[in-house]
């Protein structure tokens, strides 16, 4: 049973233009949020998060919204640029899972970005 | 590069036999997590060693098993390997545990192949 889903395999994305990647989760306890990138051959990089408390989070060019009453989450990236091709997770910690870095993935959405 | 090196990046092996991956943590962490990533799956969380002590656990069987060493490196050791254990371990480290940044550093991964 998937606790954090993204539904969406793949985006494509014209340079300049938004791109918006979405996870859904179930787990209501979850109490914090995050988008890794990863590209091929590389370890998963830290993107952004944030905190069930807030419904927004900004940094530069990517933004993440949280809809807690939609268990829904989204990541905007303004503008997109080749160089964010890459495949982006979304995670949540679980609090009860016996430790905050024990965080659970989604399957991932692979961006592209085409100039 | 995130600091964190895993050894060996690729191995290929037979079933029913054992194999053990190496983690050297960046400079200073004290957590080491260990995450499986299979074909077209997210990242499954194993384990999580905290300065030597294990501190949560996760979908890991029971035919792996892992360790922090003194020196904080860490060993995820894979036994009677099965066709299915062929996956993508990550390792990943974080500053302390209980100060939750959200931000974990992972290494580049070492591919399992068991044929």
């Amino acid at each position: 049973d998937q606790q954090v889903k993204q539904n969406s395999p793949s985006l494509s994305v014209q340079e300049g233009r938004i791109s918006i990647l979405n996870c859904d989760y179930t787990n209501s306890m979850f109490d914090y949020f995050l988008w890794y990138k990863k590209y091929p051959a590389e370890g998963p990089t830290f993107l952004i998060s944030i905190s069930s408390i807030k419904d927004k989070n900004e940094d530069g060019r990517f933004t993440v919204f949280l809809n807690k009453s939609a268990k829904h989450l989204s990541l905007h990236i303004v503008p997109s640029q080749p160089g964010d091709s890459a495949v982006y997770f979304c995670a949540a910690s679980d609090p009860h899972g016996g430790s905050q870095g024990n965080l659970i993935f989604g399957k991932g959405t692979k961006l592209s970005v085409k100039p | 590069d995130s600091g964190v090196t895993q050894t060996p990046k690729h191995l290929i092996t037979a079933t029913g036999q054992r194999v053990t991956l190496r983690c050297s943590p960046r400079s200073g962490d004290l957590s080491v997590y260990w995450y499986q990533q299979s074909l077209d799956q997210g990242l499954q969380f194993l384990i999580q060693y905290y300065n030597g002590e294990e501190r949560a656990k996760g979908n890991i069987l029971e035919r792996f098993s892992a360790q922090q060493f003194p020196d904080l490196h860490s060993e995820l050791n894979l036994s009677s390997l099965e066709l299915g254990d062929s996956a993508l371990y990550f390792c990943a480290s974080s500053a302390e545990d209980g100060l939750f940044t959200g931000e974990l550093f992972f290494g580049e991964g070492s591919r399992l192949t068991v044929l």
